[in-house]
């Protein structure tokens, strides 16, 4: 069973298209995150939510809205996509926020090509 | 945001071999992990760190905590193909709720 799944794996689309990405996890975790990696394989975090609320939220064109309908999904929607945001999205989640032994579990991304 | 260099940037090595990298952070952490990715998923947890001067073995794989909790290094010994991939080092504050992840360090084994 995939403790933290993400659809679709793969997505192409146009510029200026809006898409949503999904992810589930089924650890009962209550802090779910996005990260984006880019070309060069860096990983950086681009949302938290602990049980449906915001916590963290980097500097994020507002193009991307994070929506969590309850702490088991966190889904990624992208608005009037550009070519910039083609990169590996990756759905994360962990036990819970502010531990100090917090590890985190890590979807199979969805990439994510603009063209 | 929080820089995390890693190096190795790339390794070549020989089945067999033992392999190190480190991880230099500008800040001062309170845990630091080790993660590897391969080919096409997600990054998986390798090793996790709580405290400074920690050293922590996970089969093959030996990391330590830096004295100075601003570096971690992470030693594999008698590789194999299956160590390929991507290895990141990441760094947490206490109460925080997300991870800074290194540059990252590709890895190829040669059979």
């Amino acid at each position: 069973d995939t403790a933290v799944s993400q659809t679709p794996k793969y997505l192409v689309t146009q510029m200026g298209n809006d898409k949503s990405i999904k992810c589930e996890q089924n650890l009962g975790h209550d802090t779910m995150y996005w990260y984006k990696q880019d070309s060069k394989k860096f990983l950086k975090i681009m949302f938290s939510y602990n049980n449906k609320e915001l916590i963290i939220n980097e500097t994020v064109p507002n193009r991307f809205s994070p929506k969590s309908p309850d702490k088991a999904h966190l889904n990624l929607h992208i608005n009037s996509l550009e070519l910039g945001d083609s990169a590996v999205y990756f759905c994360a989640s962990s036990h819970r926020r502010s531990a100090t032994n917090e590890k985190l579990f890590f979807g199979s991304g969805t990439q994510l090509s603009v063209l | 945001g929080q820089q995390l260099n890693q190096s190795p940037q790339s390794m070549f090595i020989q089945e067999g071999e033992d392999v190190s990298m480190n991880c230099t952070s500008s800040s001062i952490f309170n845990t630091w992990l080790w993660y590897k990715q391969d080919p096409g998923e997600g990054p998986v947890l390798l090793i996790a760190l709580y405290k400074a001067g920690e050293l922590t073995s996970n089969g093959r794989l030996t990391a330590q905590f830096g004295i100075t909790r601003k570096d971690s290094f992470l030693n594999i010994s008698a590789s194999i193909p299956s160590d390929v991939g991507i290895y990141f080092c990441a760094g947490q504050f206490t109460g925080a709720n997300n991870l800074f992840f290194g540059t990252g360090t590709r890895l190829t084994v040669i059979p």
